[in-house]
């Protein structure tokens, strides 16, 4: 089983909509855990960080449940320009800040 | 100011050459991560820096796979006997220290081929 996993998609959805981002991850001592954005041929771009407590910013919210081991992203008012991979990503226990990523989820914004 | 760097930007080598990668973190940042990236895959660690010394370096593939960071600044990924397995793109990372709260900056990667 991969420690973090993600639907790979690729999600279309017209502008405007709302979309959701599911992933999973397996070690239940993970520490900390984030989005990535990566547009094609491009680095990864911290987007947001999760917590438990759930956290927004602008049209993204992101939500934590540990008891699931479960990790959510929502994007409201679909642009164009949100048209990227969003990579799941967590921090693994350890003494580092390592991160474990997941495949990727491809959201397509269509005119 | 100025993001981490990479070089070569492009790399193609022939099956069982030797090559190195460059990377320079951000001015000031103590912890240096290496990733590599297949086509369709999210990033996968490979090895983490502290200053000078390998914290960890548990996502080495194999012995063929090394790196170093002789000054705490600029990093080398080493790999000795490349293979056509090694093609992907390789990431570096900095980030102020290794907490976890800390946020990693990216580079823009080497593409490596081996033919």
């Amino acid at each position: 089983r991969k420690e973090v996993e993600q639907d790979p998609g690729p999600f279309n959805v017209p502008e405007g909509a709302t979309v959701a981002f599911n992933c999973t991850y397996s070690n239940s001592a993970s520490q900390s855990f984030f989005w990535y954005r990566q547009d094609c041929r491009k680095e990864p771009k911290l987007l947001m960080s999760v917590y438990s407590s759930g956290n927004e910013d602008g049209r993204f919210t992101a939500q934590l449940n540990r008891a699931s081991q479960y990790i959510s992203l929502l994007i409201r008012d679909s642009k164009l320009s949100d048209s990227a991979t969003y990579l799941c990503v967590v921090n693994p226990p350890s003494n580092t800040g390592k991160l474990i990523f997941g495949q990727g989820t491809t959201l397509q914004v269509k005119p | 100011g100025a993001g981490v760097s990479q070089t070569p930007s492009n790399k193609v080598t022939e099956k069982g050459k030797y090559v190195e990668l460059r990377c320079d973190p951000i001015s000031g940042h103590t912890a240096l991560y290496w990733y590599r990236q297949s086509l369709g895959q999210g990033p996968e660690f490979l090895i983490y820096f502290q200053g000078t010394g390998a914290a960890d370096d548990s996502g080495l593939p194999n012995d063929r796979f090394f790196a170093v960071r002789p000054e705490g600044s600029v990093s080398t990924l080493k790999i000795q006997r490349t293979e056509r397995g090694d093609s992907a793109v390789y990431l570096c990372a900095s980030s102020k220290s290794g907490a976890t709260y800390n946020e990693q900056f990216f580079g823009p990667g080497t593409r490596l081929t081996v033919l």
